[in-house]
């Protein structure tokens, strides 16, 4: 079975510009989380969607969205892009969410310049 | 919110070294998972282990929930062990994980 997929795997952006990421959860997985670590540090939590649902949202600004499909892939939307946004962004799969085995894509790089 | 600690945050290893990388949390969890960070940002699952003992290979963890912490052991290292290692929770009833700061495993020849 093929693993948890992003797209892209590297995007250069410039300062007030828009980006859209994207993420396929394993097969049979409902739930898909947004992480983002900057260099040098551990990632953190965005964004935890469920059945299309919003379940939790980490300490991010309103220029952070996200969306989850019927087919239960996501996508992560930044707006005006600052600098500090420039980080490895990763998706997590796992079935329901909630105490289980959680399983990271290879996370797509994004470089605000 | 729940706190991770790692450490050490750097350990320099010869190849055919074994080692303890630590992890301490600050609430009841429900989920632990220890990560491999490979060079190109790749999070590898290493082990799921809210408690108890696993081993897998030359790698094994415990985890004592009780007293908060876990440990990984890497036996016998080689230079593709090098890497981030982390450690990441959830807290009872909660559904996101919290990573700890990592440590940086270099594994010289």
């Amino acid at each position: 079975d093929a693993g948890v997929t992003q797209s892209p795997t590297h995007l250069i952006k410039t300062r007030g510009q828009h980006v859209t990421l994207r993420c396929s959860p394993i097969s049979g997985h409902k739930s898909v989380s947004w992480y983002q670590q900057v260099l040098g540090q551990g990632p953190q939590f965005i964004f935890q969607y469920y059945e299309k649902e919003e379940r939790g949202r980490g300490n991010f600004p309103d220029r952070f969205s996200a969306r989850q499909f019927p087919n239960y892939s996501s996508e992560l939307n930044v707006n005006a892009l600052l600098l500090g946004d420039s980080a490895l962004y990763l998706c997590a799969s796992s079935l329901v969410g909630y105490g289980e085995t959680q399983y990271f894509g290879p996370g797509t790089r994004l470089l605000v310049l | 919110g729940i706190q991770v600690e790692q450490s050490p945050p750097d350990l320099i290893l010869q190849e055919g070294a074994n080692s303890t990388l630590r992890c301490n949390f600050s609430d009841s969890v429900n989920n632990l998972q220890w990560f491999h960070q490979n060079p190109w940002g790749q999070l590898i699952n290493l082990f799921y282990i809210p408690s108890g003992t696993k081993q897998n290979g030359r790698l094994s963890a415990t985890t004592v929930a009780t007293e908060r912490y876990s440990l990984l052991y890497i036996s016998s290292s080689q230079t593709t062990d090098s890497g981030v290692y982390f450690c990441a929770v959830i807290k009872a009833a909660g559904n996101k994980l919290t990573f700890g700061g990592g440590t940086r495993v270099l594994v010289k020849p």
